[in-house]
This record gives structure tokens, sequence and C-alpha cells, in this order.
């Protein structure tokens, strides 16, 4: 079946750091995906949507020069939490649909856990 | 205010009991997911109802998509340890492409 891969699992790093989060699609060509935010025990928030070879769409509140979101191939997309603090520790997790339209269904990858020291 | 009010929010039961949780919106949706999450890990895609009226099986699991494609519904039967895990529901709205999460249902079975 479809798998989403996504690296690093884990990471911590001073504040200050900047950090890349990669997501790929390993079976299949992700023109759309998609990246969230979750916090303990809670649902996902959306915070932007990319299309392969266009600017991503970030929802309303999120920063799009602090969370940087590219999706050059249809493969990968990269998100990168540009000077991280301890308030962007979250986990991350992206998911990525077939086609334009996008996400029936969304396949997730496992997520990252993002601690900021 | 949560366009896809999921409930409840927590659940806590014994092993072998039956329970049902519940989406519901006041907006159509084109499809709805529901998907299992455990700790540290993605969401776990478990089933698409696309059809308004649309009943699907998964083992002890039984999904429905109501007739106007507003709400939805997860019954387990029996549940099982293993059952433990977040539950969200997703609604795709019919135009655009994203999904639209409930808050998620906290449950936990007890052995």
């Amino acid at each position: 079946g479809a798998v989403v891969s996504q690296h690093p699992s884990w990471v911590i790093c001073k504040s200050g750091t900047s950090v890349k989060i990669e997501c790929r699609s390993l079976d299949f060509q992700a023109t759309t995906m998609f990246w969230y935010r979750q916090f303990p025990k809670q649902s996902l928030m959306l915070m932007a949507t990319s299309n392969e070879g266009s600017k991503a769409t970030y929802e309303q509140g999120v920063e799009k020069d602090k969370f940087l979101i590219n999706h050059a191939s249809l493969t990968l997309s990269t998100l990168t939490v540009t000077s991280a603090h301890p308030e962007d520790s979250s986990f991350y997790i992206c998911s990525a649909g077939k086609d334009r339209q996008g996400v029936q269904p969304q396949h997730f990858g496992d997520g990252t856990r993002l601690s900021i020291l | 205010t949560q366009l896809l009010e999921q409930s409840p929010q927590f659940l806590s039961i014994q092993e072998g009991e039956n329970l049902t949780v519940y989406c519901n919106s006041s907006s159509v949706f084109s499809s709805l997911q529901w998907y299992r999450q455990e700790p540290g890990e993605g969401p776990v895609l478990l089933v698409t109802v696309v059809t308004g009226g649309e009943v699907k099986k998964l083992k002890r699991l039984t999904f429905q998509f109501g007739d106007a494609r507003k709400d939805s519904s997860l019954h387990i039967t029996a549940a099982q340890p293993g059952d433990t895990g977040l539950y969200l529901c997703a609604g795709a709205m019919e135009y655009g492409n994203k999904l639209v999460f409930g808050a998620g249902t906290i449950l936990r079975v007890k052995s």
C-alpha cells in the first residue's frame, strides 16, 4: 500500500537552530502534501498545503517565514522550522495525496517530534 | 468553532464493551475518513466513506456516513485493549482540497 516516510522521527536542538523535516512518498507520486502540527492528546492542526512546483498555501496564523515549505519534486516535501524556539516544540506530521485535488485519502507519515531546549 | 464536532473526547471502558464515536457538522463533505493514531506515530487510515448512507465494516468496527454527508459514526463491538488509541474523523470539503479534522476521541480499553 501507499507509504509516506518522514525523517527524522525525533529532533532535540538548541534554541535558535533551524530544523529541516523531510516527507517522502515511497510508492506513489504526491502532487499535494500537507503539513500538520499536533499538541499532546489533541487533533491535527493544518499548517500548510503544498503543491509540487508551486508555492505553499499557509493557513491563517502560520508564519510562512518561520515555517518554510518546499515541494520541489513529486516525492519529497520539506518543512524547515527556522530559528526554532521552545514554543515551536511539537509533533509535526506530513501527509500526501495522489492528485491535485489532493486528499482522498491522505496518507500520513509517522511524525517528527521536535523538542527545542 | 470546530467545523467537525467529534464526541466523546475521552472514553474509558472495559474490555468487551461496545462504544460509538460521533462526528457531526453543518457542512456537507465529499468524503469522510476515520483514522487511528497511537502515541508518537502518525494517523493510520481506517476507512473512507464517500456515499451518503454508506456503511463499511472492518472486523469489529462499523463506520456509517450520514445520508446528507454531514455526519458519521464509528461503532466498535466488543472492544479490546488493542483498540486503545486516538480516533480521528476527518471530512473532505466539497470545494477545495483540505481535510477538516475532528478534535479526536481518546479511547482506553481496560482489560
